[in-house]
């Protein structure tokens, strides 16, 4: 069993409709971080968080510390919100990410 | 807008041969990572560096693989001889630095896209 798990693995949305990619872990950590990937492109990173929430425009992340679970919102998506979206634990004691293997999230117009 | 900046984007190289990767981080940024990333996969952590020290190089196939930060700024990831399964998207990502209880937040290259024939 993977440390981090996503889903779901492939997410398709019409464009205004409201998205939720959830995050999972199994290892105790000290941050954990959603990052955008655009096909072909680099790593964007959009949020860093131990606990609560954060927002940013229309992105909305949470974490539950002791759920081991984070959600990643997307309010009234768009067509350029497509990419893949990838969930990361920093495992505080090895200080080293742990990356799950993406949602591939699809909005069409 | 500070960058992390990585040369080249694009490699097709054959088997056997040599290739290197380079990777500038944002000015100032203590710890700097190279990641592989095989597509459909997540990244996988290839070396972390703190300065020019390597922290973590678990996950580097050191027979064929060197990555190198001699003065503790830009890096150099080498591969020699590249195989087939070395094709993938090669990241460099850096961090202001990295602390055990506050993990800095991770600024990315645009990778670079290696092809093996």
């Amino acid at each position: 069993k993977n440390e981090v798990e996503q889903s779901p693995q492939n997410l398709t949305a019409q464009e205004g409709e409201f998205i939720t990619i959830n995050c999972s872990y199994s290892v105790g950590i000290s941050a954990l971080h959603w990052l955008q990937q655009h096909p072909g492109g680099g790593i964007v990173s959009l949020f860093m968080l131990s606990s609560g929430k954060k927002k940013h425009g229309r992105l909305i992340a949470t974490i539950n510390i002791q759920e081991k679970h984070s959600s990643l919102h997307i309010t009234a998506s768009h067509p350029r919100d497509s990419a893949v979206y990838i969930c990361a634990v920093d495992g505080g004691a090895t200080n080293k990410l742990i990356f799950g293997t993406g949602t591939l999230l699809a909005v069409q117009p | 807008e500070a960058e992390v900046a990585q040369s080249p984007r694009y490699k097709i190289t054959e088997k056997s041969q040599a290739v290197a990767f380079w990777c500038d981080p944002i000015s100032g940024h203590a710890t700097l990572y190279w990641y592989r990333q095989i597509l459909g996969q997540g990244p996988e952590l290839l070396v972390q560096f703190q300065d020019e020290s390597v922290v973590d190089d678990s996950q580097l196939p050191k027979d064929r693989f060197s990555a190198e930060r001699l003065k503790g700024v830009d890096s150099t990831l080498k591969i020699q001889p590249a195989e087939l399964g070395d094709s993938a998207m090669y990241l460099c990502a850096s961090s202001l630095d990295f602390v055990r209880v506050n993990t800095g937040e991770l600024f990315f290259g645009e990778g670079s896209r290696l092809t093996v024939l």
